[in-house]
């Protein structure tokens, strides 16, 4: 597509329920990242994805989150057993690799997740 | 590892009145540098970035930021600032090697343009 396209924009859920947030990237873009917004928090690394390698899973807070990419393009965030903590904008990125020009992110709108 | 401080968590100011957004760095390797902006209910968008040569580096809209190395800053500047800069501003470094990852931003500052 033309840009990262992020669903839903908006969650509303209760404690304990299990949400899953979805991030198509750029047509070509081998990288992906999941990061987390929180107020005054700044963006907070969660996973990184590229191409076929595993996975930098090394930002995930708990257990609690996970994440996967079918076919090298569309992620998906799991968060199970939600807690209030986990309320933020959750924001995916891509880019494409391979050259110092191409070191640019290219970010979705977000997806705010609010825990009742 | 690296690391991004951004001091200044708001900072506002008049219509046309000129503007300095700080950001200090910390790395053992050198790094690109990146300013991304935040329109209100908008993702992130890069503003403008250092990857080599000339330290000073401008965007389209007249932003600029100078990277100095002694300082470890890659402060940004506007002269005169619009109603429409008011967004919030990233700064963010990489370790500039093929498919690099785990950009490292700071905590952002909201810039507030008042009329």
């Amino acid at each position: 597509g033309a840009g990262v396209s992020q669903s839903p924009s908006n969650k509303v859920t209760e404690k304990g329920k299990d949400v899953e947030l979805r991030c198509d990237p750029i047509s070509g873009h081998t990288a992906l990242y999941w990061y987390r917004q929180s107020l005054g928090q700044g963006l907070e690394f969660l996973i990184y994805f590229q191409g076929n390698s595993a996975p930098d899973k090394s930002g995930l807070p708990s257990d609690r989150f996970s994440a996967e990419r079918t076919g090298g393009s569309v992620s998906t965030l799991t968060i199970q057993r939600t807690q209030q903590e986990d309320s933020a904008v959750y924001l995916c990125a891509s880019t494409r690799t391979g050259s110092s020009g191409a070191n640019v992110l290219t970010f979705g709108a977000g997806s705010r997740l609010t825990v009742l | 590892a690296q690391s991004v401080t951004q001091l200044d968590s708001q900072v506002p100011v008049f219509e046309e009145a000129p503007v300095e957004l700080r950001c200090n760095y910390s790395s053992s390797v050198s790094v690109y540098l990146f300013w991304y902006v935040q329109y209100p209910n908008q993702g992130l968008q890069l503003l403008l970035k250092y990857l080599s040569g000339s330290t000073l580096v401008e965007s389209i809209n007249g932003f600029e930021a100078e990277f100095n190395k002694s300082q470890t800053s890659f402060h940004l500047r506007k002269p005169s600032v619009h109603i429409s800069d008011t967004a919030e501003y990233f700064c963010a470094v990489s370790p500039p090697t093929s498919g690099t990852y785990k950009y490292i931003f700071g905590t952002g500052t909201r810039l507030k343009v008042l009329a």
